[in-house]
């Protein structure tokens, strides 16, 4: 069974540029999430998606957004880059309907952005 | 008071020795308590996870210890090995939050 895919791996792109990033959940599951990791910051939840539905969505500016389509493939798109949005941007993929507790979280590789 | 495991960022282990690593998690509400490894250049791993029902949890050389009363969670690992090195993150998540909350994270590395 395929695990979670994000494209692309890495992206360079300057300020003021738009970018985005793909993820591609393990066949059957309908939950995607996203978290940003960051030295600073550590790992920061972005959005979570199930059924082309945002259930909740991190403390992030209105220039992160995401969509889940029908085929439960994700996208999230950062509009305006700052600098401080250079990061590993990982996307996790669950069978979770209802909550969380024991639905395990699979993590893809994540998408590594560089803002210059 | 109870003794409770600070948080360390680094870990040093001997090859063979067993690691513990702790986590203090911030929200009482939360019944869901997950550990994950993370090597270089690849994505967090799950290790193992634990309801707040329980307070103990065994796997493959893993054991999770879960402390409601002072909101700790910990990781053992036994006879720690060369593949153990990596960063190991705790989570939580709390009923229908649909997201997990990470700790810090922990480097360990592992001395030959």
């Amino acid at each position: 069974k395929a695990g979670v895919t994000q494209t692309p791996r890495y992206l360079i792109k300057t300020r003021g540029q738009q970018v985005t990033l793909s993820c591609s959940p393990i066949s059957g599951h309908r939950s995607v999430s996203w978290y940003q990791q960051t030295p600073g910051q550590g790992l920061q939840f972005l959005f979570e998606y199930f059924s082309e539905t945002q259930r909740n969505k991190g403390n992030f500016p209105g220039r992160f957004s995401g969509r889940q389509f029908s085929n439960s493939r994700s996208e999230m798109n950062v509009s305006t880059l700052e600098l401080g949005d250079s990061a590993l941007y990982l996307c996790a993929s669950s069978l979770a309907s209802g909550g969380f507790t024991y639905n395990e979280q699979f993590f893809g590789p994540g998408t590594r952005l560089t803002v210059l | 008071g109870e003794s409770v495991g600070l948080h360390l960022p680094t870990l040093s282990v001997q090859e063979g020795d067993n690691s513990i690593i702790n986590c203090a998690y911030s929200n009482s509400a939360s019944d869901y308590f997950i550990w994950y490894k993370q090597e270089s250049g690849k994505g967090p791993q799950f290790i193992i996870d634990i309801r707040s029902n329980m307070d103990k949890r065994q796997g493959q050389r893993v054991t999770v210890l879960l402390n409601k009363t002072v909101k700790h969670l910990s990781l053992q690992i036994a006879a720690t090995q060369p593949g153990d090195s990596a960063v190991y993150f705790c989570a939580e998540n709390t009923p229908n939050d649909y997201k997990l909350s990470f700790g810090a994270g922990t480097t360990v590395t592992v001395r030959a």
